[in-house]
């Protein structure tokens, strides 16, 4: 069964950082691209940003570029978002999904909290 | 950036009734089109891929159509379980986005 898992949710300052975390299971993590979506309280579903299996192709909204890095550890089966220099209109559900053929989700994890505020 | 829009926003329906979801490209998107299911406080489900193919595990009453610039979500016969909101999205190029959204509630 395939399983995602984010963590590293929580509560930061404007401006700002935070790192969040998917550990998945049950899948050959290394063989398939991820993709992190958000969605802000009350809103619908925000793409966030890509990486394809080995890391090699990486894309992100525009929103985000410049301030979030996507990345990936194959041996450790985890995808990561490092977010820095945060805003309030960061906050959000994050979630972590992966990605079959040449680009549509099939699994979604359950989604970390983000909450950018003073 | 290609622009999704879906119609109607928001539908009352009642239990055994065919509902149809519209979701509509900027530009073509051929058929790299999903949609997704959202129940409240739950997070997204994948439904279909490829603008027609059901992903593992859903239910036949759930179907898509289109390619191009328009496509559908067919529910032939609505459940209890079906009431929540879908989401269209392109993957054709990046940005992949999303529809925002069709609410589907208890008449």
């Amino acid at each position: 069964e395939v399983q995602l898992v984010e963590s590293g949710g929580g509560l930061v300052k404007p401006g700002g950082s935070l790192r969040l975390s998917c550990t998945a299971s049950g899948f050959s993590f290394r063989s398939y691209a991820m993709n992190w979506v958000r969605q802000a309280p009350g809103k619908g579903l925000e793409w966030v940003s890509f990486i394809f299996s080995s890391g090699a192709y990486i894309h992100y909204a525009d929103s985000v570029k410049g301030r979030f890095t996507i990345s990936r550890d194959n041996a450790e089966n985890t995808l990561n978002l490092q977010m820095d220099n945060l805003r309030a209109e960061d906050t959000a559900v994050y979630y972590c999904a992966r990605v079959i053929g040449v680009g549509a989700i099939d699994s979604w994890g359950q989604g970390t909290l983000v909450t950018v505020s003073s | 950036d290609i622009q999704m829009t879906q119609s109607p926003s928001s539908l009352s329906a009642s239990v055994g009734d065919r509902v149809t979801i519209t979701c509509r490209a900027s530009q073509g998107v051929a058929n790299y089109l999903a949609w997704f299911q959202q129940r409240p406080g739950k997070a997204p489900k994948s439904l279909i891929y490829a603008a027609s193919s059901l992903q593992s595990g859903v239910p036949s009453r759930f179907s898509g159509s289109g390619s191009g610039t328009d496509f559908t979500l067919t529910i032939s016969s609505l459940q209890p379980e079906d009431f929540a909101t879908y989401y269209c999205q392109q993957y054709h190029n990046f940005p992949h986005t999303f529809g925002p959204g069709t609410k589907v509630d208890i008449k």
